[in-house]
């Protein structure tokens, strides 16, 4: 069965600090992958995504992940963090098939202190 | 840019009542979607629909209907609401099954007394 494994719940870092935020898939298939963000009291807004190619995808605000088909792995990556990137994150797989359905995993929380 | 409204925004229901969520969607998107968000279990998917007056059940169907009268439209429906219903609820909307962004609603957010 597909599975998302985001194994940080909460990660804090300072401001203009790199930033990774971690998840794993499991996926019979070729995956769909999306890094989703959530502001507090906010509906889920898509950050990037990948099909095929070249597996560093570039996404809004400075964000990028890397597909790693070995490790089953869709880590998400930002050079510099600002405050503003405080929020929760969502890594997600398509199910594929007839549903079109995301699997989430559980989020990350990040935190950037000033 | 793609929109996707929902109403109401918050909630509050007595058990055993009726609670009606709504979802409008000014995209011109097939699939629509309901997904339950709690806290230790992310988001998992109530209802979807990839077609006007058509409805499928998702991985949490249990307690919940679902109706889509319109291709903007699209609504989840407790019958009898509990305790357990408490969550914020997200409706989406896609173009595609799969491959495509899912654009999500801002959430309602239900308190079941």
């Amino acid at each position: 069965a597909q599975s998302v494994t985001q194994p940080d719940a909460r990660v804090t870092v300072s401001e203009g600090a790199s930033l990774q935020l971690r998840c794993k898939y499991s996926y019979s298939g070729t995956p769909y992958l999306f890094w989703y963000v959530q502001y507090p009291r906010q509906g889920l807004q898509l950050l990037l995504k990948y099909y095929s190619g070249d597996p560093v995808v570039q996404g809004v605000n400075g964000f990028e992940a890397e597909f790693i088909k070995s490790n089953s792995s869709f880590h998400l990556r930002k050079a510099s963090v600002h405050w503003s990137d405080s929020a929760v994150y969502f890594c997600a797989v398509s199910a594929g098939g007839n549903t079109g359905k995301l699997i989430f995993g559980l989020g990350t929380t990040l935190q950037v202190q000033p | 840019e793609a929109a996707v409204t929902q109403s109401p925004r918050s909630k509050v229901a007595v058990t055993g009542g009726k609670v009606t969520l709504s979802c409008h969607q000014t995209n011109n998107h097939d699939y629509m979607y309901w997904y339950r968000q709690d806290t230790g279990h992310g988001l998992r998917l109530i209802h979807y629909s990839y077609v006007a007056d058509s409805t499928e059940k998702g991985d949490i169907p249990d307690g919940y209907k679902a109706s889509r009268p319109s291709q903007e439209n699209f609504s989840l429906i407790l019958e009898l609401a509990s305790l357990s219903q408490t969550a914020v609820y997200f409706c989406a909307s896609s173009d595609n099954r799969g491959k495509d962004t899912q654009y999500f609603g801002p959430g309602t957010r239900l308190l079941v007394l």
